[in-house]
């Protein structure tokens, strides 16, 4: 399969860990990049490559990979991280590019 | 700093093409991959296609009998057509820059500037 597996959404507690997870064959040949996306706004990338965080964006947020599977991390969610995430990349045959379908975070 | 508009109608007609184009400004347009992707409302996001080094493109299978895009160097602008609209195609379109590339045996692919996007609606 050529496609990206989110969970539709989770929930965290203030200053908890939540870790959401993306999983597709893609994946085994490719880093995931990572997508925070607030209503009304567009996407902002938070990870991409191996575990690379664009300036700006918060070292509470980390990717991580195993097989099939890539994790983001948020370690001490706050509040302003509640928010869709979407995980990408892209297939190694087709080279087309691959959303996941996204996953709401509720900061509780 | 690169920025990235979105141009074009915000109503289209069903059956007609929706044409939209992205203008990049603080940088050069002749090398990333140059993406367009939408997001009906309440939904994800959607991959309609890129183009590569201002010739090479791909498309969403889904999408690829409709879509075409095409880069103007000149005016550091790409764009896209999609033809033979339908209410479906209500969305709101963004235009992205892409990086890959290897890394330790990995490849890695990320979008790392997006324009705002802008909304159309296919309504008669």
């Amino acid at each position: 399969s050529s496609e990206l597996t989110q969970d539709p959404a989770v929930s965290v507690a203030l200053g908890q860990t939540v870790r959401i997870t993306c999983q597709g064959d893609s994946l085994r040949s490719y880093y995931a990049s990572w997508y925070q996306q607030k209503p009304g706004q567009a996407p902002v990338v938070v990870i991409y490559g191996k575990n690379n965080r664009p300036s700006g964006i918060p070292d509470r947020f980390s990717g991580s990979s195993s097989g099939n599977t890539a994790s983001l991390t948020i370690t001490g969610a706050q509040a302003e991280d509640e928010a869709d995430y979407y995980c990408n990349s892209r297939d190694s045959r087709s080279n087309r590019v691959l959303f996941g379908g996204g996953t709401k975070v509720t900061v509780l | 700093q690169v920025q990235l508009q979105e141009s074009g109608p915000g109503l289209v007609k069903p059956s007609e093409t929706l044409s939209l184009t992205c203008t990049v400004s603080g940088g050069s347009i002749s090398s990333y991959f140059w993406s367009w992707i939408r997001q009906p409302p309440g939904k994800g996001l959607e991959w309609i296609g890129y183009i590569y080094y201002s010739e090479s493109t791909n498309y969403n299978p889904s999408l690829k009998s409709r879509v075409s895009i095409s880069v103007d160097t000149s005016k550091n602008q790409f764009s896209l057509e999609l033809r033979s609209v339908t209410a479906a195609d209500t969305a709101v379109y963004y235009c992205a820059r892409g990086i890959g590339g290897v890394f330790r045996r990995y490849y890695y692919y990320y979008m790392d500037v997006w324009g705002k996007g802008t909304t159309v609606t296919v309504s008669s």
